[in-house]
């Protein structure tokens, strides 16, 4: 079993709409939950990081936490063109270890 | 107020040749991790270092990789006898003192690496 897998896309929405990005860890004592994005031939930017269960909004981003089901996600709000990217969810473990899913890509469409 | 940084930003080399990859973490940031990322992959976690200090270098393979972060200057990652297998994008992250599970980690550019 992968240690954080993200649903696989491609997934394309409309200029406006949500993009909703989902993510499982198998490690149920992780405390620490990332989301990261990347163009292509970039490096991780970090989005949204989150610690506690519930929401939390970050302009038109807001990442969502439940520990008890081992899922994050990240909704993208009013989808803009340049939001088109991969999405990396990141699970920190053993305390520094980031592990990585293998990334959702967004396209959106003008 | 530089961020992480990486040089090379691409590197070709032959098999069998060497490869050095530097990374100069974040001002004010000790704490160093690699990671490679291969084609439609994600990332994978390499080795952590603190300064003189390999913390855990379990995601890097036991042949032909080492890595180094000296007292003085810019962390190494190093890969010997280089294989076409070794091409991928290499990442660098840093952190601020302190091991903190909340700690974000900050990546550089990273170092395009192609072996012919």
């Amino acid at each position: 079993q992968k240690e954080v897998e993200q649903n696989s896309g491609p997934l394309s929405v409309p200029e406006g709409a949500i993009a909703s990005l989902n993510c499982t860890y198998s490690d149920r004592g992780s405390q620490s939950f990332f989301w990261y994005r990347q163009y292509s031939g970039k490096s991780p930017e970090l989005i949204m990081s989150i610690y506690s269960n519930g929401d939390k909004e970050d302009g038109r981003f807001t990442a969502q936490l439940n520990k008890a089901s081992q899922y994050v996600s990240l909704l993208i709000r009013d989808s803009q063109p340049s939001d088109s990217a991969t999405y990396l969810c990141a699970v920190n473990m053993d305390d520094y270890k980031l592990s990585f899913g293998a990334g959702t890509t967004v396209t959106v469409r003008a | 107020n530089a961020g992480v940084m990486q040089n090379p930003r691409h590197l070709v080399r032959r098999r069998g040749q060497e490869a050095r990859l530097r990374c100069s973490p974040m001002k004010g940031h000790s704490h160093v991790y690699w990671y490679r990322q291969l084609p439609e992959e994600g990332l994978k976690f390499m080795v952590y270092l603190q300064k003189e200090n390999i913390i855990d270098e379990s995601g890097m393979p036991k042949e032909r990789f080492s890595a180094e972060f000296p007292k003085e200057g810019p962390s190494i990652l190093r890969i010997q006898q280089v294989v076409r297998g070794d091409s991928a994008a290499y990442f660098c992250a840093s952190s601020p003192p302190g091991v903190l599970s909340t700690d974000t980690q900050y990546f550089g550019p990273g170092t395009r690496l192609t072996v012919l």
